[in-house]
């Protein structure tokens, strides 16, 4: 089975960083997703991990240490539309198959 | 990056009437798609892998006889709630998975639709 946790919720200010955690427990690993979903939107994809180390795309870069079990999504110089649900999904060993953590609501504040 | 659309966005039924769903892959050609439910406040919950040409694979504690899916072709998957109840009400969303150039395996979601059983 596999279980995946991260914050249920983060505060933020305009123009600053912030790190959304992701701590995973799985039988097979096959890559790491996170996902951006606006309220009452579907997820929008933002970034993919399979291998160890920092994949970095504009404002946000997200890491992953597999021996860890262990991932975060790192957003620079935020926005007030940066107010969203981060959600952290993995692929299991040999699967396509998502499955969602419950997600960070993120706010961000002026 | 690839466009799955999703229609209708929302829908109002009756108790006890049947709803069509349907998802497209605008630009690629998806040999699976997924359908997700959505209650509020809750993450996505993976209901049924359908891939194209064969019958979908459900998860547990979703009945297949109520939620029926046809994966028609490599562009159209379809969801239909059948004899919905009010406790149907959820934000159905779809997925179609995209092989970019071999190698990053990603799931692009559809806008969804949120579905109210009255």
């Amino acid at each position: 089975g596999q279980n995946i946790d991260q914050p249920t919720e983060m505060t933020a200010t305009e123009g600053a960083i912030v790190q959304i955690n992701c701590t995973y427990q799985t039988s097979g690993f096959n890559g790491l997703f996170w996902y951006q979903q606006h309220a009452g939107e579907a997820p929008t994809f933002l970034s993919y991990n399979v291998l160890d180390g920092l994949e970095e795309k504009g404002r946000f870069s997200s890491f992953l240490s597999r021996s860890k079990g262990y991932s975060y999504l790192l957003l620079k110089e935020l926005q007030m539309k940066d107010s969203a649900s981060y959600l952290c999904a993995l692929t299991g060993a040999g699967s396509y198959q998502l499955t969602f953590g419950k997600g960070t609501k993120l706010s961000v504040i002026p | 990056g690839a466009v799955v659309s999703q229609h209708p966005s929302r829908v109002i039924c009756k108790s006890g009437t049947s709803v069509k769903i349907e998802c497209r892959s605008l630009d690629f050609q998806a040999t699976t798609m997924f359908w997700y439910r959505q209650f509020p406040k809750q993450s996505l919950m993976l209901m049924a892998t359908s891939n194209e040409g064969s019958k979908a694979t459900y998860e547990q504690g979703v009945e297949k006889d109520k939620f029926l899916i046809n994966h028609a072709s490599l562009t159209l998957s379809t969801l239909t709630v059948t004899s919905a109840h009010p406790e149907d009400s959820s934000f159905y969303i779809c997925s179609a998975r995209w092989l970019e150039g071999g190698f990053t395996d990603t799931q692009y979601f559809g806008p969804g639709t949120r579905l109210t059983v009255l």
